[in-house]
């Protein structure tokens, strides 16, 4: 597709489960971000993957959290032994290489933990 | 550091009135600044920008937005608000060398018939 794909769209899970997230970034598009939103609230930077550098995880909130990205494409955001302050939309965005800041983002993952 | 403050969580008008949403930041360096759009139950979509440059940057659907430095400000404006303008706005800023954006809480604009 054209755009920023994210999977599954909604995702309900126990307390103390594990759960992955996945992007599907714009082809071709080097950098992907992803962002949490919790309700009410703006979007707060998690962690940025540009290329082949090391990952910006500095918005990781804990350990609990991590991201993987396979090359340039798909991205995997884990989430493990969660929480219910962990229920948020996750938003994951990417930015192509000849465009310094416009970021493009995909519709979320809604993730609720009861 | 960095941060966005948009004043006002919500915002009514009347269709064909004056839309102004608030947005003022801090950053230590010389900022980028954005304001996105947000449908219910989509995605984020970008308003506009400012890099550098001109600092009254015009984005989609009549959207507008001055840069003023002296007051850290970046407010967005359309001169007559339409029914299908009703969304959620986000004001965002990026440092130079930092490409992750810092958003603010977001202000719910209704319009009113």
């Amino acid at each position: 597709g054209a755009g920023v794909s994210q999977s599954p769209s909604n995702k309900v899970t126990e307390k103390g489960k594990d759960v992955e997230l996945r992007c599907d970034p714009i082809s071709g598009h080097t950098a992907l971000y992803w962002y949490r939103q919790r309700l009410g609230q703006g979007l707060e930077f998690l962690i940025y993957f540009q290329g082949n550098s090391a990952p910006d995880k500095s918005g990781l909130p804990s350990d609990r959290f991590s991201a993987e990205r396979t090359g340039e494409s798909v991205s995997t955001l884990t989430i493990q032994r969660t929480q219910q302050e962990d229920s948020a939309v996750y938003l994951c965005a990417s930015r192509g290489g000849t465009e310094l800041y416009e970021q493009y983002f995909g519709p979320g993952t809604r993730l609720t933990v009861t | 550091a960095q941060s966005v403050t948009q004043l006002g969580s919500h915002v009514s008008v009347s269709e064909g009135a004056l839309v102004l949403l608030r947005c003022n930041y801090s950053s230590s360096v010389p900022p980028y600044l954005f304001w996105y759009v947000q449908y219910p139950n989509q995605g984020l979509q970008l308003l506009l920008k400012y890099t550098t440059g001109a600092t009254l940057v015009k984005g989609i659907n009549g959207f507008e937005a001055e840069f003023k430095k002296s007051e850290t400000s970046f407010h967005l404006t359309k001169p007559s608000a339409h029914m299908s303008d009703a969304a959620e706005y986000f004001c965002a800023v990026s440092e130079a060398g930092r490409r992750a954006l810092t958003f603010g809480s977001g202000t719910r604009l209704q319009v009113q018939p």
